[in-house]
């Protein structure tokens, strides 16, 4: 199965700073989603980025997928107390799982003031 | 505009009991539906996922089942709760062209 690799595992950043968030996979990523949670709630739907080298923003959010479509990056840009919360990348998985999608352990990010 | 509800939001349970959790989908037809656990430094595992009504297939062998009696219900259920089925259980939804998936509020399951 396809396994996704988060890092790091928990980020604690200063208000206004900027950060990263890594999702790698073990295979050829042909759907990569990003999610973000609050603690004890659903699941926010972020972005999805489906061709190597594709890049999309939304507001502070930037998700990048590389050329080799095995790893994506998350960048937030001057981080805010509201950005804090469990970031979760996601991929399409096996085909006897329809379009379930196998997903990260996640990133716990908390912003400081 | 598409919603998705889940009840109830929290659930404490003994050993043993059964359990019931449901979810629906409000704006939409034909959506793929899917349960999600979540355990604390497990990430979230897949558990059940349907693509039509009374079409279920379970990824995970375990004492959990599901049911999907109509188009936008999908129900979660166990005849006998185990501690180990503790966590926090998500429902999704995504089109049947199956891209982005849409998450429930989610129920925090506390076994006794």
């Amino acid at each position: 199965s396809q396994e996704l690799e988060q890092s790091p595992q928990s980020l604690i950043v200063q208000e206004g700073k900027n950060l990263t968030i890594n999702c790698t996979s073990s295979k050829t990523l042909y759907g990569l989603y990003w999610y973000k949670q609050k603690y004890g709630e659903g699941l926010i739907f972020l972005m999805m980025l489906q061709k190597g080298g594709e890049e999309k923003s939304h507001e502070k959010i930037t998700a990048k997928l590389d050329e080799k479509k095995q790893q994506s990056s998350l960048h937030i840009t001057a981080s805010q107390p509201s950005h804090a919360g469990i970031y979760l990348c996601g991929a399409d998985g096996l085909s006897n799982s329809g379009y379930a999608l196998n997903f990260g352990k996640g990133t716990s990010l908390l912003v400081t003031p | 505009s598409q919603t998705i509800h889940q009840w109830p939001a929290t659930l404490v349970q003994p050993v043993g009991s059964p359990l019931s959790l449901e979810c629906t989908v409000e704006g939409t037809s034909n959506p793929n539906l899917y349960w999600y656990r979540q355990a604390a430094g497990r990430g979230l595992q897949l558990l059940f996922y349907s693509v039509g009504i009374g079409q279920i297939s379970s990824e995970v062998p375990q004492n959990l089942s599901a049911s999907r009696p109509q188009d936008r219900q999908f129900i979660l259920s166990s005849k006998k709760l185990l501690l180990s089925d503790s966590g926090f259980y998500l429902c999704a939804w995504s089109s049947t062209l199956g891209y982005e998936q849409f998450f429930g509020p989610g129920t925090r399951l506390t076994v006794l």
